[in-house]
């Protein structure tokens, strides 16, 4: 249980069009999801956490104006890059947070897109 | 948020049994640590979870000291498919804490 689809997979874009990454929650409600970037050889970086019916929360140094997320649903997320620029190109991975039986709550993660922007 | 600080690299060979330990000093009360694996390309992926002590699963076991300011993954019988990225996080109380990954450890196990 607690699976998080995300698609695509992969993306190739023109610099300065939109390309949008869909994160959903098949088989639980999730309130919270997060999104991260992540750089060749580099750990996870956080970039902005939405909660369903309300503004994201963007971590400091993330640009709300280009990667604008929006958490319509208690099942979808959804980061949109905007007038993609070539170092924009990164792996995107969403995470939703899920009920777990030992602490009480725990994170599930999409299997990540690759945008590249040509 | 404790932070966690874990060995960059670590090199081993199929068969053989894997440790990786994680140092986190600031850990509070009510947070349990907890492991993912990343391959390349991939979302990271749970591991493990504890609070103290022991804990063990079909693939993994974590060994917690008494004072939870370290904790220790232990991979028995490594194959190549276990190359991959192990990440310790600290920090579920309440649940509403974010995910904070640190650098983690990229583990390369050899033929």
């Amino acid at each position: 249980g607690a699976v998080v689809s995300q698609h695509p997979s992969w993306v190739i874009c023109k610099s300065g069009t939109s390309v949008k990454i869909e994160c959903r929650s098949l088989d639980f409600q999730a309130t919270t999801m997060f999104w991260y970037r992540q750089f060749p050889k580099q750990s996870l970086m956080l970039m902005a956490t939405s909660n369903e019916g309300s503004k994201a929360t963007y971590e400091q140094g993330v640009e709300k104006d280009k990667f604008l997320i929006n958490h319509a649903s208690l099942t979808l997320s959804t980061l949109t890059v905007t007038s993609a620029h070539p170092e924009d190109s990164s792996f995107y991975i969403c995470s939703a947070r899920v009920h777990s039986t030992a602490s009480g709550y725990g994170y599930t993660f999409g299997s990540g897109t690759r945008l590249t922007v040509v | 948020l404790a932070k966690t600080t874990q060995p960059i690299s670590m090199d081993s060979y199929e068969g053989q049994e894997v440790n990786i330990t994680c140092s986190h000093n600031n850990i509070a009360t009510n947070d349990y640590i907890t492991w993912y694996q990343q391959f390349p390309s991939q979302g990271p992926r749970f591991i493990i979870q504890g609070y103290k002590t022991k804990v063990t699963n079909e693939v993994a076991s974590l060994f917690i000291p008494a004072d939870r300011k370290s904790s220790t993954l232990s991979l028995p019988r490594v194959s190549l498919s276990d190359t991959a990225v192990y990440y310790c996080l600290v920090g579920f109380s309440g649940g509403y804490n974010k995910l904070i990954f640190g650098a983690g450890t990229r583990l390369a196990v050899h033929p």
